[in-house]
């Protein structure tokens, strides 16, 4: 069974700084593409940016709003993915979902989240 | 940039069916897109429900189905069923390495 458990959530000041965490577990994360999606309070789904396995360059790409802010890396060894998020907004405030992605399966795997409060 | 579209709300009676779509503010979806669907309870983290198009995912009754209707993609549930009541999503690969989530659907069976 596949699991995606994500830590590291919590309040921050505008301007502050938040590592998540993404454990993987059931899933080949060596070989797996990963992605971060978001949902701010009452909101839809927002897709925040990907990372490439290393066997495929290791390269992520972000949408828009996190471009410059925000940076997706992977520590394959320990099967963790991580989202480093800087000079957060308020609009930032949601809750954050680590997923599996890939071109045909989509975002296939799902994790519970974890709320981010960006809130002076 | 681009901008995914989807019916903000439906309804559907039990046992009904039922089609949401999913859209581009300029231009057609196709296959090449690779649509995916989602489904989403209040308080829940989504759902896998269709890949690549037409795809189910894992235990996902056959009840729904995706698909390419004219320029948009499709999810249809066919036999509607009151657990269908959710928020409905679709993504769309973009290019780039960029992916679209739409604006969501909000079923509701009555």
């Amino acid at each position: 069974e596949v699991q995606l458990v994500e830590s590291g959530g919590g309040l921050v000041r505008p301007g502050g700084s938040l590592r998540l965490s993404c454990a993987a577990s059931g899933i080949s994360f060596t070989d797996a593409w990963m992605a971060w999606v978001r949902q701010a309070p009452g909101k839809g789904l927002e897709w925040v940016g990907r990372i490439k396995s290393k066997t495929d360059g290791g390269t992520a790409d972000y949408a828009v709003p996190a471009k410059g802010r925000f940076t997706i890396s992977r520590d394959d060894s320990k099967t963790t993915l991580y989202l480093q998020m800087n000079s957060l907004e308020t609009e930032d405030t949601a809750m954050y979902y680590c997923t599996s992605w890939g071109y045909i399966y989509g975002f296939l795997n799902w994790g519970q989240g974890a709320l981010v409060t960006v809130s002076s | 940039q681009t901008v995914v579209t989807q019916e903000p709300s439906f309804s559907v009676s039990p046992g009904g069916t039922v089609t949401l779509t999913c859209g581009l503010s300029s231009g057609s979806v196709s296959t090449t897109f690779y649509p995916s669907w989602y489904q989403q309870t209040p308080g829940q983290a989504p759902r896998t429900l269709i890949y690549n198009t037409n795809t189910r995912s894992s235990g996902v009754p056959d009840r729904f189905s995706g698909s390419i209707l004219g320029n948009k993609a499709a999810l249809t549930i066919t036999g509607a069923q009151a657990d269908d009541e959710s928020d409905y999503y679709c993504a769309l690969f973009v290019g780039g390495g960029i992916s679209v989530f739409g604006g969501g659907t909000k079923l509701t069976v009555l």
